[in-house]
């Protein structure tokens, strides 16, 4: 079964950082690109960014730029998502989503979420 | 920077046709994709490249594209329906991705 299972809730202050873990089932992970999308409460769906699936690339959105960071552990089949220098506004449910084999860019499986909680 | 619009709400009875659209400059350059999130849970692929629908997701959903619009068909609308729905397409490099505001479908 081809499935995304993602770390737990995490509660973090200002200034801190964030990694958030999503371990791949089902598949490689070298054969799909991994997305991380994030929403705020009560917000729209926001893309952070992606990792090739074959060459390890990464492309970051302009807004998270400097403070995102995808990576991958091949071995582990776990892919990852480090955001830094947390602010309230970064509050929200993180998902790793998978791109595809048709195109990188339809994200066909979701993981279940992980929600980051930035709060003094 | 390049966005995607849609229109806020849309509210139909069951049985009836629900359309969304969703408008954006990139959308001649770059296929559209379609998401169905219901509360508390990861959003659901229901159309790719445009028209193309993943196995499992019913008949009842299609999609079309003309020019700067693309949208999102619901036919013969049903309660389990009611939704947030997010069109997702490309800037014109194809490497960033845009999310429209999302659209939430009321079935009266």
């Amino acid at each position: 079964q081809v499935q995304l299972v993602q770390s737990g809730a995490e509660v973090k202050k200002p200034g801190a950082s964030v990694k958030v873990s999503c371990k791949a089932s089902g598949y490689t992970l070298t054969s799909y690109a991994m997305h991380w999308v994030r929403q705020a409460p009560g917000q729209r769906l926001e893309w952070m960014g992606w990792i090739n699936g074959g060459n390890g690339n990464t492309k970051y959105s302009q807004k998270f730029q400097g403070r995102v960071t995808i990576t991958r552990d091949t071995s582990a089949s776990t892919a990852y998502m480090e955001l830094s220098s947390l602010k309230s506004e970064d509050t929200a449910v993180y998902y790793c989503a998978r791109g595809a084999a048709t195109t990188s860019l339809a994200f066909d499986i979701w993981g279940q979420g992980t929600m980051v909680t930035v709060s003094s | 920077s390049y966005e995607v619009t849609q229109p806020p709400s849309v509210s139909v009875s069951p049985g009836q046709t629900a359309r969304i659209t969703c408008s954006g400059d990139t959308l001649p350059k770059q296929y559209a994709y379609w998401y169905q999130q219901k509360p508390g849970q990861a959003p659901l692929l229901l159309v790719y490249k445009d028209t193309e629908r993943p196995s499992g997701i019913p008949e009842r959903f299609s999609g079309s594209s003309s020019g700067t619009t693309v949208t999102l068909t619901i036919s013969g609308v049903q309660a389990e329906d009611e939704a947030d729905y997010y069109c997702q397409s490309a800037d014109s490099s194809g490497s960033y991705v845009l999310f429209g505001g999302g659209t939430k479908l009321t079935v009266l």
